[in-house]
């Protein structure tokens, strides 16, 4: 089987960072994706992790660690939009090969 | 923005009706899939498809069907809607098994 886990609420101040962290555990491992998914809004996908290591998009950026098992969604310079639900999903092998975990609530104060 | 849609985007039934959902998709990816989203629940697959004919079930199948007779459309079908199938509904495509997926806007579904 496949589980990830990740917090369920996060709160963050306005222009800080706030990292989101998922560990999972999946047979066959490709990589860790992350989605962003605004309330009453459909999942976007932001970023894709297939080596260890950090990916940087502009202000978010993402970090995996296979030997860990871990991964995590960094979050700079936030902005109150930045408020929205956060979803990592492992990719493995087959052609079911994406399982999402249940997503962290990230609310963005001023 | 991936060109992919959904209909309805909204529908109400009743329980023991069939009910038929379509995700349509411009982009001829390869891949298509059905996820429902609870609250608590995050997003279960319930069927996806690697090709035109090529289905399979996904964690939370029982209850529904699929079809893709043509690669740009996947239809879900609740043979007998019940009061546990009222979920939001999201079809997502993909270049790739593994790669990023690109959703659609949804289908809020309620069975009264």
């Amino acid at each position: 089987g496949q589980s990830l886990e990740q917090p369920s609420e996060v709160t963050a101040v306005e222009g800080a960072i706030v990292q989101i962290n998922c560990t999972y555990q999946t047979s066959g491992f490709y990589g860790l994706s992350w989605y962003q998914q605004h309330d009453g809004g459909a999942p976007t996908f932001l970023s894709y992790n297939g080596l260890d290591g950090l990916e940087e998009t502009g202000r978010f950026s993402s970090f995996l660690s296979r030997s860990d098992s871990y991964g995590y969604l960094l979050l700079q310079e936030l902005q109150m939009k930045d408020s929205a639900s956060y979803f990592c999903a492992a990719s493995s092998g087959g052609y079911q090969k994406v399982t999402f975990g249940t997503g962290t609530k990230l609310q963005v104060i001023p | 923005d991936a060109g992919i849609t959904q209909s309805p985007r909204h529908k109400v039934t009743e329980t023991g009706t069939p009910v038929t959902l379509r995700c349509h998709q411009t982009e001829n990816h390869r891949y298509m899939y059905w996820y429902r989203q609870d609250p608590g629940h995050g997003l279960r697959l319930i069927h996806y498809s690697y090709g035109v004919k090529d289905t399979d079930k996904g964690e939370v199948s029982d209850g529904y069907s699929v079809s893709r007779s043509k690669t740009e459309d996947f239809l879900l079908t609740l043979e007998s809607a019940t009061s546990s199938q009222t979920s939001v509904y999201f079809c997502a495509i993909s270049e790739s098994a593994s790669g990023a997926q690109y959703f659609g806007p949804g289908t809020r579904l309620t069975v009264l």
